[in-house]
């Protein structure tokens, strides 16, 4: 069955550092998304992608935030200077279409920043 | 904007009797309604949904759910709860011509043997 996967599983940065994270959404998928789960509260909405442009983000994805597609498979988001309340579970997802299909989530990528 | 409530945080359930976990939701238009499952250092695994039609749906595991509108409700239910079923839910709407999921807090569910 098709999956999405993130790497890396775990990530640990100090304060200020940029890090980038990396997702393969599922190969027929046209929308592509980040949302993050900081530890004990609910998962969030961060951006969603389509076309080579952001389709929508939230007030959550500022400025130090960006996501990329840089290749024909793989789909990016990173964080230019990282804060300590960037600490979270950053899930990346895909659906083959806008609204009616379930969203496929990747195992996701844990963010600890020091 | 929509938003998800799930009033509990914790569901305890003894093995063999039924499950349910409550979700209401708030939209201003039409909602698709999503039930995802979460086990420890997983990611979200999608359960169920209701997009249009039959207010019933059935998923995996044997879990279904029932849509009402008048209540904005879409509580999940199984039958018959097993151990393997302890983990955390999170119900999610969409509103339609949206692009963005809106997730509930989550209910951890303990099933005791």
């Amino acid at each position: 069955e098709p999956e999405v996967t993130q790497t890396p599983s775990h990530q640990v940065t100090q304060m200020g550092q940029e890090v980038i994270l990396r997702c393969v959404p599922i190969s027929n998928h046209l929308y592509f998304y980040w949302y993050r789960q900081i530890l004990g509260q609910k998962v969030e909405f961060l951006v969603s992608f389509y076309n080579n442009e952001i389709s929508e983000k939230s007030e959550i994805f500022d400025d130090q935030f960006s996501v990329e597609r840089p290749d024909g498979s793989n789909f990016t988001l990173k964080i230019r200077s990282t804060k300590l309340e960037d600490s979270a579970m950053y899930f990346c997802a895909s659906t083959p279409d806008r609204g009616r299909t379930e969203a496929f989530f990747g195992q996701g990528t844990r963010l600890t920043v020091v | 904007a929509q938003s998800v409530a799930q009033p509990e945080d914790q569901v305890n359930v003894a093995e063999g009797n039924p499950l349910t976990v409550k979700c209401t939701y708030s939209v201003s238009g039409n909602p698709y309604l999503f039930w995802y499952v979460q086990y420890p250092n997983r990611g979200l695994q999608f359960l169920l949904k209701y997009i249009t039609g039959d207010n019933l749906v059935k998923g995996s595991y044997g879990f279904e759910a029932e849509f009402n509108k008048s209540q904005t409700s879409f509580h999940l239910k199984k039958p018959s709860a097993l151990v393997s079923d302890s983990a955390l839910y999170f119900c999610a709407v969409r509103e339609d011509g949206n692009n963005r999921l809106a997730f509930g807090k989550g209910n951890q569910v303990v099933v005791i043997p």
